[in-house]
């Protein structure tokens, strides 16, 4: 089966600088996913990893282990607009019915602070 | 925008009753997923279909049940609704294959509330 662990919470200064931890468990991988969602609103792709290391966008970087089953999500210089919930996602292995699954954590609450 | 379009953004309705959900996916995507999202929760896969034939389920109701059509939009039906059915649908979209894209991308949702 597939599992996902992120914590459930987090809070940061605006300025400084946050990661988001994801562990996951699953019997096959295709690549793991962050999104940002705003409270009501739909998650929007920040990152993509499916080989091991660090992807920077900007302002936002995601690390990738694949045989710790770990990533993170880095934010640098946090603004308030950043507070929102972060989601890892995994894709798990191409099946026998010609697609793919993707699986989400619970998501992390991140509330940036003045 | 993601070019993934869901209909109604809003509904409310009462105990009982019967909702259809519609969602138009990306130009060129043959995937679509149903997700849903209570309040304070995770996104909870429902089902997916490719081309128009279900092709994984999730943690989806006997009382719901989606279809996707020959022009690739999808209408997830959900009946004898409870109060604990209030909650955000989330379709998503994504190109089809072994060697797809990287994302798969969401719709805006439809708040469903049931009173």
């Amino acid at each position: 089966g597939q599992n996902i662990d992120q914590p459930t919470e987090m809070t940061a200064t605006e300025g400084a600088i946050v990661q988001i931890n994801c562990t996951y468990q699953t019997s096959g991988f295709n690549g793991l996913f962050w999104y940002q969602q705003h409270a009501g609103e739909a998650p929007t792709f920040l990152s993509y990893n499916v080989l091991d290391g660090l992807e920077e966008k900007g302002r936002f970087s995601s690390f990738l282990s694949r045989s710790k089953g770990y990533s993170y999500l880095l934010l640098k210089e946090l603004q308030m607009k950043d507070s929102a919930s972060y989601l890892c996602a995994v894709r798990g292995p191409f099946t026998t019915s010609g697609t793919y699954k993707y699986i989400f954590g619970t998501g992390t609450r991140l509330k940036v602070l003045a | 925008d993601s070019g993934v379009t869901q209909t109604p953004k809003h509904l409310i309705t009462a105990t009982g009753q019967r909702v259809t959900l519609r969602c138009s996916p990306r130009s060129g995507d043959l995937s679509v997923y149903w997700y849903q999202q209570s309040l304070d929760q995770g996104l909870q896969f429902l089902i997916q279909y490719y081309n128009g034939e279900e092709r994984a389920k999730g943690n989806i109701l006997e009382r719901f049940s989606a279809q996707q059509f020959p022009d690739l939009h999808s209408e997830l039906n959900l009946s004898s609704l409870e109060l604990g059915d209030s909650a955000l649908y989330f379709c998503a979209s994504s190109v089809s294959g072994q060697l797809s894209g990287n994302t798969i991308y969401f719709g805006e949702g439809s708040w469903l509330t049931v009173v």
